[in-house]
């Protein structure tokens, strides 16, 4: 199974901030690689998929990048409604795993 | 509107069984593989298992395998998931999503769950 290893676990920051979340997988996903924002009590949300690619409806300050075994989730000037959870996940083969998460707190 | 509604849950003893179903509407169900993804209580997001578009092939996570069955009924646009043998690990919130509507693999739209309770 790959694993799919996020950093940090919490992150505190205020709004207008820019973050950065890091995933890590045991090997490479070939870039079939997304990520998701939950709210506490609610279904997680779409954000990207195949590593960059924003998916419908998601603001532009957010985006995505890298390639193989490594790669980030930025929000570029965070709002009030992105302090939230995020999870990577990977989709290269079966079956697919999840990062353990990342909480962003407002500091 | 994509909408899935979950549906089955409940509070189940040690060693029973359940069946939760998913019925998705304003989409093309049959176009797409299902899955389901799983959360226990204050944990993080575990994919279960996934079904092909037709049916015909099905993955799941080995902490499942063997006791869980997925499987769909394209002609009521419903994707269902069988599970025996529940044990309290098996207590999570039990969400079905949609498949590879934007990138095949990746989950674009989620159902708003259905709580498992494992307890005697």
């Amino acid at each position: 199974d790959i694993q799919m290893t996020q950093s940090p676990s919490t992150l505190s920051a205020s709004v207008g901030d820019r973050v950065t979340i890091t995933c890590r997988a045991s090997q490479s996903t070939n870039s079939w690689l997304a990520w998701y924002q939950q709210k506490a009590g609610k279904a997680p949300k779409y954000l990207i998929y195949k590593a960059s690619s924003l998916a419908s409806g998601v603001p532009s300050r957010f985006s995505g990048s890298g390639s193989e075994t490594e790669f980030t989730l930025t929000i570029s000037s965070l709002q009030p409604d992105d302090f939230a959870t995020y999870y990577c996940q990977q989709y290269n083969i079966y079956p697919y795993t999840f990062g353990q998460g990342t909480k962003l707190e407002i500091k | 509107e994509v909408q899935l509604l979950e549906s089955g849950g409940g509070l189940v003893q040690p060693g029973g069984s359940l069946r939760l179903s998913c019925v998705v509407s304003g989409f093309t169900f049959t176009s797409y593989a299902m899955s389901w993804v799983r959360q226990a209580p204050g944990k993080g997001l575990e994919w279960v298992s996934a079904v092909s578009d037709s049916g015909g092939s099905t993955y799941y996570a080995g902490s499942v395998k063997g006791r869980f069955t997925i499987s769909r009924d394209n002609s009521k646009n419903t994707l269902y998931l069988q599970m025996n043998s529940l044990s309290a690990d098996d207590t999570a919130v039990y969400y079905c999503a949609i498949q590879g509507a934007s990138s095949s693999g990746s989950f674009s739209y989620w159902g708003q769950g259905t709580v498992v309770t494992v307890s005697s």
